[in-house]
C-alpha cells in the first residue's frame, strides 16, 4: 500500500520552463515532507524540506507548496536547467520514528 | 558530502552464495538504513538501526539479515543469493542534529545470476 503517491512518472519540460511533481499522501500524523534529487549512478541527495506549519518554503529556484487540508505537496522548479535532469523523490515522516515513506520518484528531463 | 562508504561497490555474485555488503560512517550518526532501489519501485527500506545492536525490519526484509556491532558500520548479508535481489542498494544515516534528514551513500550495485 503506497501510503505517499506521487506523480507524474515521467516528465520533460523545455529549458527556462515550470517542471512541477506532486505528491498526496493519506496519514495525518505525517509532519515533515522532504524532496531528494538523485542522479544517475549517485545515492539520493535531500533538496528541500517543509514542515505543516507552512504552506510554502522556497530555497532558489525550488520551491515546495504544501495543502494541509487536500493532504498534498508539490515541488516546483522554476527557470529548468539541463543540469536539473534528475529522479526526485517526494517523502514523509511521522514523529521520531525515523522512518521516511518514499513516493515512487519522478524521471525529470530538461530540454537545452 | 556526508562520510559514508560502502562496499564494495559492484559485485557479481551465483544464486545461493551468501553476500555481505558493508556501510561505513565516519559522522557517528546513531540511525543507519539499508534500503534497495529498483526501477518502478523506488526506494524500499530493508533494515534500519537506531543504535548499536539495535535493529528492526523494514519493507522488505524476507531473505536479508543486519548487524550492527559498532555504531559506524551496519553489515548487511544476503543469506543465500537469488536473482530477485539483483538490484542497486543504498545504506543512508541520519541523526545527527536533530533532523530527520538522511545522508545516503554512493550504493552497491549487486548482480545475482
Amino acid at each position: 500500500q503506497q501510503q505517499v503517491k506521487q506523480s507524474p512518472q515521467s516528465l520533460i519540460v523545455q529549458k527556462g520552463g515550470i517542471s512541477i511533481i506532486n505528491c498526496a499522501y493519506e496519514n495525518t500524523a505525517f509532519d515533515y515532507f522532504p524532496w531528494y534529487q538523485q542522479f544517475p549512478g549517485k545515492g539520493p541527495a535531500l533538496l528541500i524540506a517543509i514542515r505543516p506549519d507552512v504552506s510554502e518554503k522556497k530555497e532558489g529556484r525550488f520551491t515546495i507548496s504544501f495543502n494541509k487540508s487536500a493532504k498534498q505537496f508539490s515541488l516546483h522548479i522554476m527557470d529548468s536547467q539541463p543540469g536539473d535532469s534528475a529522479t526526485y523523490f517526494c517523502a514523509a515522516n511521522a514523529g521520531n520514528n525515523r522512518k521516511l515513506i518514499w513516493g515512487l520518484g519522478t524521471s525529470l528531463a530538461v530540454n537545452p | 558530502d556526508a562520510g559514508i562508504t560502502q562496499s564494495p561497490r559492484h559485485k557479481v555474485t551465483e544464486t545461493g552464495t551468501p553476500v555481505t555488503l558493508r556501510c561505513h560512517q565516519t559522522e557517528n550518526h546513531r540511525y543507519m538504513y539499508w534500503y534497495r532501489q529498483d526501477p518502478g519501485h523506488g526506494l524500499r527500506l530493508i533494515h534500519y538501526s537506531y543504535g548499536v545492536k539495535d535493529t528492526d525490519k523494514g519493507e522488505v526484509s524476507d531473505g536479508y539479515s543486519v548487524s550492527r556491532s559498532k555504531t559506524e558500520d551496519f553489515l548487511l548479508t544476503l543469506e543465500s543469493a537469488t536473482s530477485s535481489q539483483t538490484s542497486v542498494y543504498f545504506c543512508a544515516i541520519s541523526g545527527s542534529s536533530g533532523t530527520e534528514t538522511q545522508y545516503f551513500g554512493p550504493g552497491t550495485r549487486l548482480l545475482v545470476l
